[in-house]
Order: structure tokens, then sequence, then C-alpha cells
């Protein structure tokens, strides 16, 4: 079956970088783009962007132009999340998915000094 | 950006009843719409895609409508589990965008 398994929360001071992953499985990585949703507490779903899984390609939403990363480990069929300089305001879930229609468990960030 | 406006915001019904939330794009998505509930804790499940399909797995009680502009999801008898937060979703242009969410609560 279709899985989109996602590391663990991670707590970080503002102005450190991250990486999270989301290991796919029960398909073939590249034949699907992945997305990528934040959502901060008590608040909805935003799109962030998605990533080409067969040519690696990111596109990136406005807000998500400067600080984030989209890349891939095509061989372990991992997709990953970069944000690089945290702030307070990056403290989030996010959400790997593909197609939006499966989704990972979601990753808790929080950023505090 | 498409913006997607969701209404009503929050929403309390009984048991047994009928509810209905709407769905307004700023321009026309070609019922390239999707809805999602959400309980806490965990993530988004796609109940209805493209405006009226019924995804897999997911109780015929929930249906989809609408075109152009305006989609709206019913609710049929509502059941305990169908508590939660209800997002649309526009996929017919980048960036893909969400509506602001409506919590449902059983009264």
């Amino acid at each position: 079956q279709i899985q989109l398994v996602q590391s663990g929360p991670e707590l970080k001071k503002p102005g450190e970088s991250l990486k999270i992953s989301c290991k796919a499985s029960g398909y073939t990585f590249t034949d699907y783009a992945m997305q990528w949703v934040k959502q901060a507490p008590g608040k909805g779903l935003q799109y962030m962007g998605w990533i080409n899984t067969q040519t690696g390609k990111p596109t990136y939403a406005d807000d998500f132009k400067e600080r984030f990363v989209f890349s891939l480990e095509t061989s372990a069929s991992t997709a990953y999340l970069q944000i690089n300089n945290l702030k307070n305001e990056d403290t989030a879930t996010y959400f790997c998915a593909r197609a939006l229609i499966w989704w990972g468990q979601g990753v808790m960030v929080t950023v505090s000094s | 950006d498409i913006q997607m406006t969701q209404s009503p915001h929050s929403l309390s019904a009984s048991l047994g009843e009928t509810v209905s939330i709407e769905c307004l794009a700023s321009e026309g998505i070609s019922n390239y719409l999707a809805w999602y509930q959400q309980k806490p804790g965990k993530s988004p499940q796609l109940l209805i895609y493209y405006a009226s399909s019924l995804q897999d797995g997911v109780p015929s009680r929930f249906s989809g409508s609408g075109s152009g502009t305006q989609y709206s999801l019913k609710i049929s008898n509502m059941q305990p589990e169908d508590e939660g937060v209800y997002y649309c979703q526009q996929g017919y242009k980048y960036p893909f965008t969400f509506g602001s969410g409506t919590k449902l609560e059983i009264k």
C-alpha cells in the first residue's frame, strides 16, 4: 500500500536550519510529484509547492520562495524539505503529500529561542 | 493566486442532521475542487475530488456539487465520526490554494 513516512519532530533555534524527510513506498517514486503543505498551530492548510520527482525541479508558492528548498534522493524514494534561517513563524506541522491524496503523518517543527 | 472563501467558519449539527459547507473561488476553477476532512493531530483525508467524485472508502453520506466558482460539500445523516475540520482546495491553477476551513461539531 502507498505510504509516506516523515521524519520526527524538530526543536530548533531561530537562525538554524533543518531538513525533514518524506520516504515513499508502495509505488514508483518518480511517477508522481510530491507536494508540501504547512499548517501553523491552530491554523489552516497552506500550500507550499511541489517538486517534479522525475526532473528534480521544484516550484514554490510565493510565501516559500526564500529559505525553503525541496530536494530528492530518488534512489531512496525520499523527498526532503529544508528550511534555512529558521524564524519563529516557521513553527508548524509540515506535510508531504502525493497528489494531495496520500499524505505523510506530518512533522511538527518548533522554532524557539 | 486563486482565493478560496469557505463558509461557515464553524457549524454544529445533531446526529442524523444534514449539513452543507460552501466554497467560493475567486475565479472559475472548472470543477478542480477537492474536499478534505482533518481530525486533531492527523493528516487531512481526501473526501471528494473533481467537485463531486467520491474518494474510495469514503461513506456515501458525503457528496459534493457545484461548478464555475461555487462549490459545496453536503454531509447527510451526520455521524459522531464526522466531527472535524473540513477544507476545500482548488487544483486548477498553481499555487493550489485551500479554504480557511470549517469546524464541524456535534450539537
